[in-house]
């Protein structure tokens, strides 16, 4: 079975561009997340989906950062203008969450590793 | 709100030697608990997992206990080989019906073992 598929694995651009990063979670799952790894501030969630509706983006550090849902297959986390602070493994996540019985579990991708000049 | 704090590392143990990685949490209910692992240049992958206080979780020789009186959930190998470098994330989760949330990561903890 597949896994969790992240696009692209490296991404390296300059200051001021834009970076769309992708993920599609695992079939059947009905919750998506988004982590960001640093050194500095370790694994922080940025935003998470539930049934493709933003839960919680209180994570997501200002309004250059937008991640959108449009279907249960596909999710994409955008930073424009990149800022070279923004540079870090950016890790998709998901999990199948039911009304009882759940583990909680998530499954997560190879991660992004975006690199800001 | 939910928070982890698991031992500072990084932790350096010699090939064969006993593991021990302490991790206790705070939240409200009965969250799920689980150990993360991150091998070099690879994202997260589930070791074990344990969603009921006193459940046992295991897996490739290591294990976990949920002790709800102690509010923790220790990691632990009885003989560690090389292979077992990397680094390991406790957390926990509130999930359906107590609740939806995120996952909550302790900081890590970076094993090193030494042939």
């Amino acid at each position: 079975d597949a896994g969790v598929i992240q696009s692209p694995r490296h991404e390296v651009t300059e200051m001021g561009q834009e970076v769309t990063l992708r993920c599609k979670p695992i079939s059947g799952h009905n919750s998506l997340f988004w982590y960001r790894q640093t050194m500095m501030r370790g694994l922080e969630l940025l935003i998470y989906f539930n049934n493709n509706v933003p839960i919680d983006d209180s994570g997501m550090p200002e309004d250059r950062f937008s991640a959108k849902m449009p279907n249960a297959s596909f999710s994409t986390l955008k930073i424009q203008p990149s800022e070279p602070r923004d540079s870090a493994v950016y890790f998709c996540a998901s999990s199948f969450d039911r009304g009882w019985g759940n583990t909680g579990e998530l499954f997560f991708g190879e991660g992004s590793r975006l690199t800001v000049l | 709100g939910n928070s982890v704090t698991q031992m500072e590392g990084p932790v350096t143990l010699s090939e064969e030697a006993f593991l021990t990685i302490n991790c206790t949490y705070t939240a409200t209910g009965y969250p799920s608990l689980f150990w993360y692992v991150q091998y070099p240049g690879e994202g997260l992958q589930l070791l074990l997992k344990a969603t009921k206080a006193d459940d046992k979780g295991s897996n490739k020789g290591f294990e976990a206990t949920y002790r709800k009186e102690t509010t923790s959930f220790h990691l632990e190998k009885g003989s560690v080989q090389v292979s077992d470098s990397a680094v390991y994330f406790c957390a926990l989760r509130r999930v359906p019906p107590e609740g939806n949330e995120k996952l909550t990561f302790g900081t890590g903890t970076r094993l090193t073992i030494i042939p």
